[in-house]
């Protein structure tokens, strides 16, 4: 899961495993969510996003799923590549949006 | 397509030196931000700019100004820098303000001595 603390959380898997990365959200009355990649020294990259009306949603390798009771947010990268090691955030949105600090996926091949 | 572009990658300026920090997106997007991220904290809201010819306030705005020169460029200066602005600024651009950031450049490190 993700940290406020200086030290990312970090996640290390196999090339070819899937990747399971957790985010906790804390305003229950937020309707919008975000999850991003963020590689060493480039910018955020948008990965997928999903409503607070649906519970799962499915791009290409990735899947985020929304559990709103625990204000619980996932991202599952199937088959994890090495070019997938970056730091992933999530954000969510309500009137504004808000970043998480993120948690590091090591991939080894 | 370069997407979004800031300039300069890296700066150090003395504390109450003047800067400006350039950014320009190709993609013809209405909507523009300037965040700052720091070590141990999500990306803050610096100011936003929802179309041509309007900015806000974001979340950490004081020691800040923007410009938005035209659609494609959105600056951001800082009068009187000072330490506690030493980060990484990132810009962004997005469709339109609902459609929250979708394309970030690549930061600019600033270092403030």
């Amino acid at each position: 899961g993700e940290s406020v603390g200086l030290h990312l959380p970090t996640l290390s898997v196999q090339e070819g495993d899937n990747s399971i990365i957790n985010c906790a959200y804390s305003n229950s009355a937020s309707d919008y969510f975000i999850w991003y990649k963020q590689e060493s020294g480039k910018g955020p990259q948008f990965i997928i996003d999903i409503r607070s009306n649906m519970d799962k949603r499915q791009g290409q390798r990735v899947t985020v799923l929304l559990n709103k009771t625990v204000k619980h947010l996932s991202l599952q990268i199937a088959a994890t590549q090495p070019g997938d090691s970056a730091v992933y955030f999530c954000a969510e949105n309500f009137q504004k949006l808000v970043f998480g600090t993120g948690t590091r996926l090591l991939v080894s091949p | 397509n370069a997407g979004v572009t800031q300039t300069p990658k890296f700066q150090v300026l003395k504390t109450g030196q003047s800067m400006t920090l350039q950014c320009a997106q190709d993609m013809n997007h209405n909507s523009m931000y300037w965040y700052r991220q720091d070590p141990g904290m999500g990306l803050r809201l610096i100011y936003y700019s929802a179309s041509e010819g309007t900015t806000d306030k974001g979340e950490v705005p004081n020691g800040y100004n923007v410009s938005r020169l035209n659609k494609r460029e959105f600056s951001l200066r800082l009068e009187s820098a000072a330490p506690s602005q030493t980060s990484v600024y990132f810009c962004a651009s997005s469709e339109s303000h609902s459609h929250q950031p979708q394309h970030f450049g690549d930061g600019t490190r600033l270092s403030i001595l």
